[in-house]
């Protein structure tokens, strides 16, 4: 069956540093893969889509780069603040003729230290 | 424009029992998925919903069952409660499957289920 693996379950950084956090997964490539924030009793919050025939997207301080050869995405939060402190989410996303299937992985738990 | 609602917020239930939860898709989307997320672990795929249909279903049993209505609002029934089922449980919408180009589901706040 499909694996996810987050890097570990948290990750600790100074502020202005760069957060990388790490998703891997098992068998078969996604059509996509997506990135969710998700804040202690909220529910998940979309950041970004990568499709697999993409190797990198950026939106703001966010990058996420996608490597169907090492079966890896990579995270990045560049100038780190305080307020990114949460818990990240990568999703697999294999589409189908008249629906989605979605997996998570079980996040990273990133805290950002003034 | 409302976002995705969920009710009720907390439920607390005995095992045995039966449980109804409901969700009210963002504007303009019409397909609905339901998620459980335990403790400390990513949401896991229950079903989606589109055009009042099931349409893609995770490993859950048959415990689990869901409506689409035709306003495209939602609920999830959870039979023979087990003190296992105890959980956050997530509803998300999105626009018609790949039609639109956007991919993106938009999550409501949950419901947490406690079973005891």
């Amino acid at each position: 069956s499909q694996k996810i693996e987050q890097n570990s379950e948290a990750l600790n950084i100074q502020e202005g540093k760069t957060a990388t956090l790490t998703c891997n997964y098992t068998n078969y490539s996604p059509a996509y893969l997506q990135w969710y924030r998700q804040d202690p009793g909220r529910g998940p919050v979309f950041l970004l889509l990568i499709r697999e025939n993409e190797k990198e997207k950026r939106k703001e301080r966010l990058k996420v780069t996608f490597d169907t050869t090492l079966k890896q995405s990579l995270f990045h939060i560049t100038a780190s603040q305080p307020a990114d402190s949460a818990t990240y989410l990568c999703a697999l996303d294999f589409p189908l003729s008249s629906a989605s299937k979605i997996i998570f992985g079980s996040g990273t738990r990133l805290s950002i230290r003034p | 424009d409302a976002g995705v609602t969920q009710s009720p917020t907390h439920l607390i239930k005995t095992r045995g029992q039966q449980v109804t939860l409901r969700c009210s898709p963002k504007s303009g989307h019409d397909t609905v998925s339901w998620y459980q997320q335990a403790l400390g672990q990513g949401p896991q795929f229950i079903f989606q919903y589109y055009e009042e249909e099931e349409r893609q279903r995770g490993n859950f049993p048959d415990r689990f069952s869901g409506h689409q209505f035709p306003n495209y609002s939602s609920e999830l029934n959870v039979n023979a409660l087990l003190l296992g089922d105890s959980a956050l449980y997530l509803c998300a919408s999105s626009p018609t499957p790949r039609a639109s180009g956007n991919y993106e589901q938009y999550f409501g706040p949950g419901t947490r289920l406690t079973v005891t």
